[in-house]
């Protein structure tokens, strides 16, 4: 069974750092491309991060790009997202997900989330 | 960026009747395109990925179709557990985009 377990959220103030982690179980890591996915409460899914299977090539939207950093470590079987400067309108759900097949940039398997706030 | 325009927002249906949920892209997306379903307080869940391919374990009764821009989710025999927001997803550029989000709920 497919598990992705992210960790890390938490309350952060404005212009800190925070990472987040996560844990995949269930099947082969370095086989598939892994993303993450943010949802601000009650609100709509936004795309956050791509990261290929060995972790050369990574893609960002603008709202993130210069600040957050996704990497991975297949030998741990575990995903990262390094968010730096952070404001208040990273305050979200992060998703952590993988692809259904690295040829389709669509989303089979999310983990549960993790909450990150940010406020002074 | 790509816009994905869901419609409608929401809608209510009742027991057995056939739903259907329409996403329109802002250009074309062959056919790179999903349906994710979310409940309260879980995570999304994907229903159709590549236009009409169905995902391990989804019902038959969803189903997906269209081209180009023009895209469409179908709920056939609406049952309680339908209940949810839906979201369609281009993935044929970055940055990925998704819809805002159709509000499905039983009449």
């Amino acid at each position: 069974e497919v598990q992705l377990v992210e960790s890390g959220g938490g309350l952060v103030q404005p212009g800190k750092s925070l990472e987040l982690s996560c844990a995949a179980s269930g099947f082969t890591f370095s086989d598939y491309y892994m993303a993450w996915v943010r949802q601000v409460p009650k609100k709509g899914l936004e795309w956050v991060a791509t990261i290929s299977t060995s972790g050369t090539t990574t893609y960002y939207p603008d709202s993130v790009r210069g600040r957050f950093t996704i990497s991975r470590d297949n030998a741990k079987s575990s995903l990262y997202l390094q968010m730096n400067s952070l404001k208040s309108e990273d305050t979200a759900t992060y998703y952590c997900a993988r692809r259904v097949r690295n040829n389709y940039a669509h989303l089979a398997y999310w983990g549960q989330g993790t909450l990150v706030t940010v406020s002074s | 960026d790509i816009q994905m325009t869901q419609s409608p927002h929401s809608l209510s249906a009742s027991l057995g009747e056939t739903v259907s949920i329409e996403c329109l892209a802002s250009e074309g997306i062959s056919n790179y395109v999903a349906w994710y379903q979310q409940k309260p307080g879980k995570s999304p869940q994907l229903l159709i990925y590549y236009v009409s391919s169905l995902q391990d374990g989804v019902p038959s009764r969803f189903s997906g179709s269209g081209s180009g821009t023009q895209f469409s989710l179908k709920i056939s025999n609406m049952q309680p557990e339908d209940e949810g927001v839906y979201y369609c997803q281009q993935g044929y550029k970055y940055p990925l985009t998704f819809g805002s989000g159709t509000k499905l709920e039983i009449k």
